[in-house]
């Protein structure tokens, strides 16, 4: 069975500061890995996902996220972060064809 | 491109009255999938489609959701009667055949009184 944990459920940034939202995930198979956004009102966003290439993987509006086995972690970062980053992220594991989320970590962006 | 569909975007009823949300994915798509998401929480797998056929409907609760794909593009999510824990947000989301990218819509709001 595969399960993700996001271990902040809130976070908060002030603008221009780096953002740092972390996951940890459990997998029985080599996870295929994916961070999703959603803003108030809309459906959520792809950021970015990991299929077992480069373990640095790079994501839409400046957002990385680093696949370390060794920590079964896969953590989002941002060098600085926008008032337009504040959302909710989710962390997802795929396994079997099935999507499974994280709780999630609202990110408050402060000016 | 226009993404994924959804109708209504907000629902109040009363509870023990039936509900239906309608979803038309990108077009293309073959996977469909439905997932509700409780306040606070991630959203949760409730049914995938590959094409019209129900592939993975585990999560559903049979005795009052249903699902159908009939053309193998729209679907409808149906629950009689509902209750009030079923208050959520409903998601629709498709992919391509074989793809790992789900994109989502903008989901149901569904208040249960």
């Amino acid at each position: 069975a595969q399960s993700v944990t996001q271990l902040d459920s809130h976070v908060s940034v002030s603008e221009g500061t780096p953002v740092l939202l972390r996951c940890n995930y459990s997998s029985s198979y080599s996870p295929s890995l994916f961070w999703y956004v959603q803003h108030p009102n809309k459906g959520l966003q792809l950021l970015l996902k990991y299929t077992s290439a480069a373990t640095l993987v790079k994501g839409i509006n400046g957002f990385e996220a680093e696949f370390k086995k060794s920590e079964t972690s896969f953590h989002l970062t941002k060098p600085s972060a926008h008032m337009s980053d504040a959302a909710e992220y989710f962390c997802v594991v795929k396994a079997a064809r099935q999507l499974t989320f994280g709780s999630g970590t609202q990110l408050t962006v402060l000016p | 491109e226009a993404g994924v569909v959804q109708s209504p975007r907000y629902k109040i009823i009363e509870k023990k009255q039936p509900v239906a949300f309608w979803c038309n994915p990108i077009s293309g798509h073959n996977t469909l999938y439905w997932y509700l998401q409780n306040l606070g929480q991630g959203p949760e797998l409730l049914i995938r489609y590959e094409n019209e056929e129900a592939v993975d409907d585990s999560q559903l609760p049979k005795d009052r959701f249903s699902a159908e794909r009939l053309k193998g593009v729209d679907s409808t999510l149906k629950i009689q009667p509902a209750e009030l824990g079923d208050s959520a947000v409903y998601l629709c989301a498709s992919s391509l055949a074989g793809s790992e990218t789900q994109y989502f819509g903008p989901g149901t709001r569904l208040l249960v009184l």
